[in-house]
């Protein structure tokens, strides 16, 4: 069964600070891993996108890693803001041609930034 | 980049009420929509899949004469909760997929509100 676990559930940080969230999956075939920002009560939003070849994106202060051989992925985030505070899901996309959704979506790491 | 508009973006109404939710592509074409549900503190969980000109497919547990979906045009689908009860209550969201095959990129809708009073 596919899988995707998101550590931690929730995180405090203070303004300034850095912070990494997790992420572990079992997906197979995997195709590529996707790290969406969701505002409270706002549809989720890609960061960055990363296939088997890559292991680390870059999108202003936030950068995913990618390890294809032990099944985990980070989310590093610089110099949080404010306006970080939001949810950070994980979804691993399975590869094949069929039409369906093969997305699964980790439960998500609850950010708060606070100043 | 890709636009997904959801429409409306908030709604409450009483028990018994069927609502029909809106979801556009804005500047592309989109041969499949899929619709999910999430509820307070959760993930978003797949609801059906929405394709056009063709029946949806909808995932274990979902009542399709519940939720009903039509995607009549390339740009458009819309999600209506019939006789929506209380339970109904929860985030609704839309998201739409460029192409046809199922690792390209999903672009999701700023979701619907759905309070059943």
């Amino acid at each position: 069964k596919n899988q995707v676990e998101q550590s931690p559930q929730s995180l405090i940080i203070l303004e300034g600070k850095n912070c990494t969230l997790q992420c572990n999956y079992t997906v197979s075939p995997f195709s590529n891993l996707r790290w969406y920002k969701q505002d409270t009560g706002r549809g989720p939003v890609s960061l960055t996108i990363m296939t088997f070849s890559e292991n680390t994106k870059s999108n202003g202060r936030y950068t995913a890693t990618l390890d294809a051989d032990t099944k985990q992925s980070s989310l590093h985030i610089t110099a949080s803001q404010l306006s970080d505070s939001a949810s950070y899901i994980c979804v691993v996309s399975a590869g094949g041609n069929n039409a369906g959704n093969m997305l699964t979506f980790g439960g998500g790491t609850r950010l708060m930034v606070k100043p | 980049g890709a636009v997904v508009s959801q429409h409306p973006s908030r709604v409450i109404c009483k028990s018994g009420t069927s609502v029909k939710i809106e979801c556009r592509s804005l500047d592309f074409q989109a041969t499949t929509m899929f619709w999910y549900r999430q509820f307070p503190k959760q993930s978003l969980m797949l609801m059906a899949t929405s394709n056009e000109g063709s029946k949806a497919t909808y995932e274990q547990g979902v009542e399709k004469d519940k939720f009903l979906i039509n995607h009549a045009s390339l740009t458009l689908s819309t999600l209506t909760v019939t006789s929506a009860h209380p339970e109904d209550s929860s985030f609704y969201i839309c998201s739409a997929r460029v192409g046809v095959r199922s690792n390209q990129p999903q672009h999701f809708g700023d979701g619907t509100r759905l309070s059943i009073l």
